[in-house]
């Protein structure tokens, strides 16, 4: 019944490894975003994708890529991971103008630790 | 550069009383606000937003008042109860795009 799935829940990885955090929306939404919270606890936005296409992309480093197969799911990919890349990072989705009045729907977040 | 502000990291509120926690902001471009409320754990869930055309919006024991001219927004919550407890993050959209900016969150303590 989980609107915005997100897996796995926890990844803890050493430096230098490659991981994916997978996310799945049931909604029927048609735009997915994937946001990063720091250790300050902001949350600030990577990518985002509508119908498959990749709409916002912020100045995030390379070994982040962001992949779509279909409008429900949306992957991050992590490159040669390094201290630094550890938060917690959240999959949203929303339904294009409802987006404003409505926002976001978020999945549970991931909780990465790079060791 | 943070857009959107909120220099009330902490609140603490007797049961029953009202809770208010502000949000300043500083793109003129913004045309929605919208708060969000996040238990440990889990993901931020949508509360309530208000479009820049409006003043005020009402739902349920949040209110919402916008004041564009100093840029800042508060979220009303009346009565505060236990299940309040959470942090509360304030956003917004601009007009010409669906990214949302938020800002650090305010955590509430609900007293008994």
């Amino acid at each position: 019944d989980t609107a915005v799935s997100q897996t796995p829940k926890y990844l803890v990885t050493q430096m230098g490894n490659d991981k994916s955090i997978k996310c799945e929306q049931n909604l029927g939404h048609d735009t997915m975003y994937w946001y990063k919270q720091d250790s300050k606890k902001f949350l600030k936005i990577m990518f985002s994708y509508n119908n498959k296409e990749l709409i916002i992309n912020e100045t995030v480093p390379n070994r982040f890529s962001p992949k779509s197969p279909d409008k429900a799911h949306l992957n991050l990919h992590i490159n040669s991971l390094e201290l630094g890349d550890s938060a917690v990072y959240f999959c949203a989705s929303s339904h294009g103008r409802d987006t404003k009045r409505y926002g976001y729907t978020f999945g549970s977040g991931t909780r990465l630790t790079v060791v | 550069d943070q857009q959107v502000k909120q220099n009330s990291p902490s609140l603490s509120v007797q049961e029953g009383r009202i809770s208010i926690l502000n949000c300043d902001y500083t793109n003129s471009m913004f045309d929605y606000f919208l708060w969000y409320k996040k238990y440990p754990a889990e993901g931020p869930t949508f509360l309530i937003s208000i479009s820049s055309i409006k003043d005020k919006n009402e739902d349920g024991r949040f209110t919402v008042f916008l004041n564009k001219s100093a840029k800042h927004l508060s979220l009303h919550i009346v009565p505060s109860q236990p299940g309040d407890s959470a942090v509360y993050f304030c956003a917004a959209s601009t007009f010409n795009d669906y990214k949302l900016s938020f800002g650090a969150g305010t955590t509430v303590t609900v007293r008994a």
